[in-house]
C-alpha cells in the first residue's frame, strides 16, 4: 500500500521567515511527486517531481526530491500572509493505477504579519 | 475552458436518502477521480475512471456508486448516506498525453449527513 508522510502537520511563521516542508513517501514503482496547495477551496498544482536532485523553482517557492531516502520538501522564502495554506504532497506509482495519487495529510502553514 | 466543474457546492441529507454529485470536465481529460476530504485525513481516493466505460475503487469505495457513460461527466452517488459520509467530495481530471498526469481538481461539494 502506498503511503505519504508529510511533516510538521502543522506551522506558525512570521512574515519574512523561510520554512520547509516534509514529505516522506513509500509507492511501488514510483513514477512523480506532486506538491499541491490549499486554500478554503480546491488543491491547486505547484510542482511536480520525477528525477533526483533537479530543483523546481518558482518564485519564492521550490521543491527538491531525494529518490535514494524517498523524500521531497518544500521551501518558501520571505513567506507572506498569502502564502497561508494547506499544502499537500502526493506521489503516483504503478500499484493498483497508474493514474493514482495517494495524498498526505498535508501541512497546515499559518504565516502571521 | 471551464475546467472541472461540480454541483452542487453545498447539499444536507437526511440519513437513508440518496443522491448523486455532478462532475464534469471540458478538456478531454479521459482520467477523472473523486475523493473526499476529512479534518486531518488528506484527500482519500473513493473511485476513478480511466476512460469511458471503465471505472475501478479506491481506498474508501463503500457507499458509493460511479459510471462513466461519457469523457465529460463522472458523477457519484451516495446509495443510502449516512453521517459518515458528512465530508467535502472533490471530482479531478488529468490527462496523461503529456506524460505529466497532473490532476485538476474542481471546486468541491460539502456534503452534510444528519
Amino acid at each position: 500500500e502506498d503511503k505519504v508522510v508529510q511533516s510538521p502537520l502543522s506551522l506558525v511563521v512570521h512574515e519574512g521567515d523561510t520554512v520547509t516542508l516534509n514529505c516522506s513517501y513509500e509507492v511501488t514503482n514510483f513514477r512523480s511527486l506532486l506538491w499541491y496547495k490549499q486554500e478554503k477551496k480546491a488543491p491547486t498544482f505547484l510542482f511536480m517531481l520525477t528525477s533526483s536532485g533537479i530543483e523546481k523553482k518558482s518564485g519564492r517557492l521550490s521543491s527538491i526530491l531525494d529518490k535514494k531516502e524517498l523524500f521531497s520538501i518544500l521551501n518558501i522564502t520571505a513567506t507572506q500572509t498569502g502564502d497561508s495554506a494547506v499544502y499537500l504532497c502526493a506521489v503516483r506509482g504503478t500499484g493498483a493505477g497508474s493514474y493514482q495519487l495517494t495524498f498526505g495529510k498535508g501541512t497546515k502553514l499559518s504565516v502571521i504579519p | 475552458n471551464a475546467g472541472v466543474t461540480q454541483t452542487p457546492k453545498f447539499q444536507v441529507l437526511k440519513t437513508g436518502q440518496s443522491m448523486t454529485l455532478q462532475c464534469a470536465q471540458d478538456m478531454n481529460h479521459e482520467y477523472m477521480s473523486w475523493y473526499r476530504q476529512d479534518p486531518g485525513m488528506g484527500l482519500r481516493l473513493i473511485h476513478y475512471s480511466v476512460g469511458a466505460g471503465i471505472t475501478d475503487q479506491g481506498e474508501v469505495p463503500n457507499g458509493y456508486n460511479v459510471s462513466r457513460s461519457t469523457t465529460e461527466d463522472f458523477p457519484l452517488r451516495l446509495l443510502s448516506a449516512a453521517p459518515s459520509q458528512t465530508s467535502v467530495y472533490f471530482c479531478a481530471s488529468s490527462y496523461s498525453g503529456t506524460g505529466l498526469y497532473e490532476q485538476y481538481f474542481g471546486p468541491g461539494t460539502r456534503l452534510t449527513v444528519t
